[in-house]
């Protein structure tokens, strides 16, 4: 089971560089979003989607932008980096109704900006 | 935001030690999860629980939704050095999961 992927898995940006972290979940999960870790900081939503089409911010949207044209995609894009969105960032899903509210996360994607 | 607190932030422990620790949010919640990241990896869950006073077990592993439903607790008997990780816990009130800080457990063998 392939659950949720996400890549790159490790990215060196520039100061003022753009890239897009993609995430694919193939559980058929309406909610998806994206969290960033940082050391003493736990777990920080950035933005989430209850579904295809619908998109919200969590508490650090600021700097970061999402999409939800699929039920399967939620790629977050950084317009013009910058040093403090050096960090582990991590994809995770869920299904409204079933599973509990569990939430399953993908495996990371280590970003630095230099 | 949420305000989920966990403690203790860092424990030290000899192999065999049993291990507590807690989370307390600001709001009530309905579901409360707790998961293990190990380095280099994503959060597993390892338990969930859904309703007030529920006390879940998985192997050495217990959790427990307090009463109040602003809080729960999980304990790790017996531990070994597979123990080692950061445990997190989370709740979703609405349609945002928040996550506490963590907690790093180091297990000396």
């Amino acid at each position: 089971n392939a659950g949720v992927t996400q890549t790159p898995k490790f990215q060196v940006l520039k100061t003022g560089q753009s890239m897009t972290l993609q995430c694919a979940q193939d559980m058929n999960h309406e909610y998806m979003s994206w969290y960033r870790q940082d050391p003493g900081m736990g777990l920080r939503l950035i933005h989430y989607s209850v579904g295809a089409g619908i998109t919200d911010q969590g508490e650090v949207p600021n700097g970061y932008n999402v999409s939800r044209s699929t039920t399967e995609d939620f790629p977050l894009r950084l317009l013009s980096a910058a040093p403090s969105q050096t960090s582990v960032y991590f994809c995770a899903s869920r299904d409204n109704f079933h599973s509990g509210n569990t939430i399953y996360f993908g495996e990371g994607s280590w970003l630095t900006v230099v | 935001g949420q305000q989920l607190n966990q403690s203790p932030q860092s424990m030290f422990i000899q192999e065999g030690e049993d291990v507590s620790m807690n989370c307390t949010s600001s709001s009530i919640f309905n579901t409360w999860l707790w998961y293990k990241q190990e380095p280099g990896e994503g959060p597993v869950l390892l338990i969930a629980l859904y309703k007030a006073g529920e006390l879940t077990s998985n192997g050495r592993l217990t959790a427990q939704f307090g009463i109040t439903r602003k809080d729960s607790f999980l304990n790790i008997s017996a531990s070994i050095p597979s123990d080692v990780g950061i445990y997190f816990c989370a709740g979703p009130p609405g349609n945002q999961f928040y996550f506490g800080t963590g907690t790093s457990l180091t297990v000396i063998p």
